[in-house]
């Protein structure tokens, strides 16, 4: 069975501060990808990053960094100087094996305040 | 536009009736995904296609639901009977392909269903 455990269901910050989302998935298969979606408000899910379970190092776009550990099955989400505009839900979501389908976390709401 | 565009955006509706959910997906894309979206949770996949095929709808909650892409284009959720609880948003993605390295994902708006 494949699950994608998001704990934090809201975290609010101030502006630039610097906030890490946590996600901790489950599978039993060895060939599977992760990744991080951005839900605004509009409700369209904006894909952020895909990574696949042989790549293990760490990514940086921007502000954004990703932190794959495959011994403790985290892929968390780090936003360096958070901005009022990354106010949203965030989800982490696992493709595994054969399935062709994302299994979704129940997502983590961030608000940035100003 | 050039995403995917879903319609309706918002429909109520009264339980036991009919409802249909539309989903226009990218051009060219050939994988189209539906999901189901309730209030403070992630996506529930519910089915998908590669081309005109549902290649999985093991995700369908029970034979109230079905989905159609006679064309490889334009996809349509079939909800017969509501019950209240099938009060969610419903999204739609779709990618280049299914199959291998995934693709991105593109994302509707979603349609909101409300079964009163």
């Amino acid at each position: 069975a494949q699950k994608v455990t998001q704990a934090q269901t809201e975290i609010s910050v101030v502006e630039k501060e610097d906030v890490t989302l946590d996600c901790v998935y489950e599978t039993r298969d060895t060939t599977y990808y992760l990744f991080w979606y951005k839900q605004p408000p509009s409700g369209e899910l904006v894909f952020l990053i895909r990574r696949n379970s042989f790549d293990e190092q760490n990514e940086i776009s921007g502000r954004y960094s990703w932190n794959f550990q495959k011994s403790t099955s985290s892929f968390n989400f780090t936003i360096t100087a958070s901005q009022v505009v990354d106010s949203a839900v965030y989800f982490c979501a696992l493709r595994s094996g054969s399935a062709r389908q994302l299994t979704f976390g129940s997502g983590t709401q961030l608000t940035v305040l100003p | 536009g050039a995403g995917v565009s879903q319609t309706p955006s918002n429909k109520v509706t009264e339980k036991g009736k009919y409802v249909e959910l539309r989903c226009d997906p990218i051009s060219g894309h050939t994988a189209l995904y539906w999901y189901r979206q309730s209030l403070g949770q992630g996506p529930e996949f519910l089915i998908y296609f590669q081309g005109t095929g549902a290649a999985d709808d093991s995700g369908l909650p029970n034979d109230r639901f079905f989905a159609v892409r006679p064309e490889g284009s334009v996809s349509t959720l079939k909800i017969q009977r509501t019950e209240r609880g099938d009060s969610a948003v419903y999204l739609c993605a779709s990618s280049l392909t299914a199959g291998g390295a995934p693709g991105e994902l593109f994302f509707g708006e979603g349609s909101r269903l409300t079964v009163l």
